[in-house]
């Protein structure tokens, strides 16, 4: 596509439940990274891929989290019994390649509410 | 490990005026710095970027600059307008790294 598709923009859930985010990411971009960005904070950096395989996991904030992308395109984000203080607006980027001297396509974001 | 800081307040401006927002960094010397913009609600957008060897990048009304000795780098938008006001953050990749750490952003609200 023209740009990086995420869904859903909003999910709201509750504690305990268990939540998938979706990264549709550029046609072509062999790597794609997760994000996450809280109110009034830097965007922290959860896993990436390079291709299908994720090279550097260490990221991901406890084992509640997994990550997997398929085919080389799309990518789900699991979370898994949801906390609330894993509530955040979780971003997703792709770029030609890992190191990629051009930086990063962003999509929108899934903003994360767990209540 | 490696810090990004950015100046946590807003920087108000007047529209025309020159905008330069400073990003300083610690530790490892990067192999590259990449400028974004962020507006609410949408992901960073991304604007510029720099290499440790380059000491000024322009992009129409954008300029970055790098200065490896003390360790920042500045952004300025020239002749800013009230559309230029959004989040700009800035990213660092050091050499021994495929990811970039970003700052958590400066707010630049232009004025009419």
């Amino acid at each position: 596509g023209a740009g990086v598709s995420q869904s859903p923009s909003n999910k709201v859930t509750e504690k305990g439940k268990d939540v998938e985010l979706r990264c549709d990411p550029i046609s072509g971009h062999t790597a794609l990274y997760w994000y996450r960005q809280s109110l009034g904070q830097g965007l922290e950096f959860l896993i990436y891929f390079q291709g299908n395989s994720a090279p550097d996991k260490s990221g991901l904030p406890s084992d509640r989290f997994s990550a997997e992308r398929t085919g080389g395109s799309v990518s789900t984000l699991t979370i898994q019994r949801t906390q609330q203080e894993d509530s955040a607006v979780y971003l997703c980027a792709s770029s030609l390649e890992v190191g990629s001297n051009y930086g990063y396509t962003f999509g929108s974001g899934t903003r994360l509410t767990v209540v | 490990s490696q810090k990004i800081e950015q100046n946590s307040e807003a920087l108000n401006i007047q529209e025309g005026k020159t905008a330069t927002l400073t990003c300083n960094y610690t530790n490892y010397s990067p192999a590259y710095l990449q400028w974004y913009r962020q507006d609410p609600g949408r992901g960073p957008v991304f604007l510029l970027l720099i290499r440790e060897n380059e000491k000024e990048k322009r992009k129409e009304r954008l300029k970055v600059t790098f200065d490896t000795t003390l360790k920042q780098s500045l952004f300025h938008i020239t002749a800013s307008q009230p559309a230029d006001s959004a989040t700009y953050l800035c990213a660092f990749r050091s050499g021994g790294s495929y990811i970039p750490t970003f700052g958590r952003g400066t707010s630049l609200i232009v004025h009419p």
